[in-house]
């Protein structure tokens, strides 16, 4: 059974950093590319990044470029966001999921708040 | 960045009844369209990939169609368990974008 858990979320303070993490299980963590996608409360999805297999390929949506860094480390089956300058409208749940074109497999997801 | 545009934000339907929605992109994305169902406090599913291709676990009433930059999902049967958000999203190009989403509430 695919599984992916993320971790890391929480209250922070507007400039502040954070790292996610996912756990994945369940598949060949190493046959595909990983994203992160974020949903903030009550509004829509939007694609945050995504990493090939080999980190030879990162991408990042505009808004997140130079702030955000997506990683992962294949040897345990994990994947990264480094959020750095944190801004109240980066509040949002933050999935976890497979894949870099249409994401088949979605974790529950960890909820990062920017408040002061 | 392509801007996928649905319509409608709701859409009241009772049970049984047929439900359509749908998707305009703001430029070309072939049939690299996918729609994913959400329901309140749940990750999004994936529903349809490749524009018409039914994910894994959905019944054969959900059924996508279109090409280029238009696009529709029709449910035939509304099913309780069928009242959601559904999102559709287009992996053409890069950035990944989705539309802000359609609730299919009960009428």
């Amino acid at each position: 059974e695919v599984q992916l858990v993320e971790s890391g979320g929480g209250l922070v303070q507007p400039g502040e950093s954070l790292r996610l993490s996912c756990a994945a299980s369940g598949f060949t963590f190493t046959d595909y590319w990983m994203s992160w996608v974020r949903q903030a409360p009550g509004k829509g999805l939007e694609w945050v990044a995504n990493i090939k297999q080999d980190e030879s390929e990162k991408n990042y949506v505009d808004s997140m470029k130079g702030r955000f860094t997506i990683s992962r480390d294949n040897a345990k089956n994990s994947l990264y966001l480094q959020m750095n300058s944190l801004r109240v409208e980066d509040t949002a749940i933050y999935y976890c999921v497979r894949g870099g074109w249409c994401p088949d497999y979605w974790g529950q997801g960890t909820l990062v708040s920017v408040s002061s | 960045e392509i801007v996928m545009t649905q319509s409608p934000a709701t859409l009241s339907v009772s049970p049984g009844e047929r439900a359509t929605l749908s998707c305009r992109a703001s430029q070309s994305v072939g049939t690299s369209l996918a729609w994913y169902q959400q329901k309140p406090g749940q990750a999004p599913r994936l529903l349809i990939h490749g524009a018409s291709t039914r994910a894994t676990g959905f019944p054969a009433r959900f059924s996508g169609g279109g090409s280029g930059t238009e696009f529709t999902l029709t449910i035939s049967s509304l099913q309780s368990e069928d009242f959601a958000v559904y999102y559709c999203q287009q992996y053409s190009i890069w950035p990944r974008t989705f539309g802000q989403g359609t609730k299919v509430e009960v009428k």
